[in-house]
């Protein structure tokens, strides 16, 4: 239960297009994290998004959360090879559980 | 410097046997998470400890176990119940509830 659906699952671009991934839930979200993993590394926190609507930058991130906050996207401006790797998206389970719930994420590949 | 620890990094069993992967933390956390993460499948929560002595089960806590005796280590056991373990263990922890996760490196561990 509590699952997060994110798609695309892979995506592949030539470097310098944009780049979407999309994070859905059927329940509303207290909140939604982004992390990043790079092949064969760990998951890195990027960003916490809280309100509803609310749409925050890191750069050429643009992270948005959708105004019922059942869905967010993280968009990525003309991609770069550094940004290679899986993104995923997380939410704290309903309640006061504790919970941390991934999404299956999003395997980036850019092209040179 | 501060961070979390897993060990070993490589971890090798024979079929039958029980491994125990160790997770320690010198952050000061109380959450503390085991994931396994499969390609394709993003990371599916084993389980979490949101306080010293207490644990609760995750999606997928069929033949693991973990303990929390102290608040910095959370070790988790593969059991031979445990009909598919080759896989890639995450271990996170974080400060409170709606703050970012920290992971550590990871363990590989594969059936023999």
């Amino acid at each position: 239960g509590q699952q997060v659906m994110q798609i695309p699952q892979y995506q592949h671009v030539q470097e310098g297009e944009d780049f979407t991934t999309y994070c859905n839930s059927s329940t509303t979200l207290s909140n939604i994290q982004w992390y990043k993993q790079r092949p064969g590394g760990h998951p890195v926190f990027l960003i916490q998004l809280v309100k509803s609507g609310e749409v925050k930058k890191q750069k050429r991130l643009t992270f948005q959360f959708g105004e019922a906050k059942k869905n967010s996207s993280l968009h990525i401006t003309a991609t770069q090879t550094t940004d290679v790797g899986t993104y995923f998206c997380a939410h704290r389970g309903s309640g006061n559980t504790g919970k941390l719930i991934f999404g299956q994420g999003t395997t980036l590949q850019v092209k040179p | 410097d501060g961070g979390i620890t897993q060990s070993p990094k490589y971890l090798f069993r024979k079929e039958g046997q029980n491994v125990t992967l160790s997770c320690e933390q010198n952050l000061n956390h109380d959450a503390m998470y085991w994931y396994r993460q499969d390609p394709g499948q993003g990371l599916r929560l084993i389980y979490y400890s949101q306080i010293v002595n207490d644990f609760q089960k995750g999606d997928i806590a069929e033949g693991y176990s973990v303990s929390r005796e102290k608040k910095e280590s959370f070790p988790l056991t593969v059991t031979s119940a445990q009909k598919n373990p080759t896989a890639f263990y995450l271990c996170a922890s974080k400060p409170s509830r709606d703050t970012e996760a920290f992971f550590g490196q990871g363990t590989r561990l594969t059936v023999v």
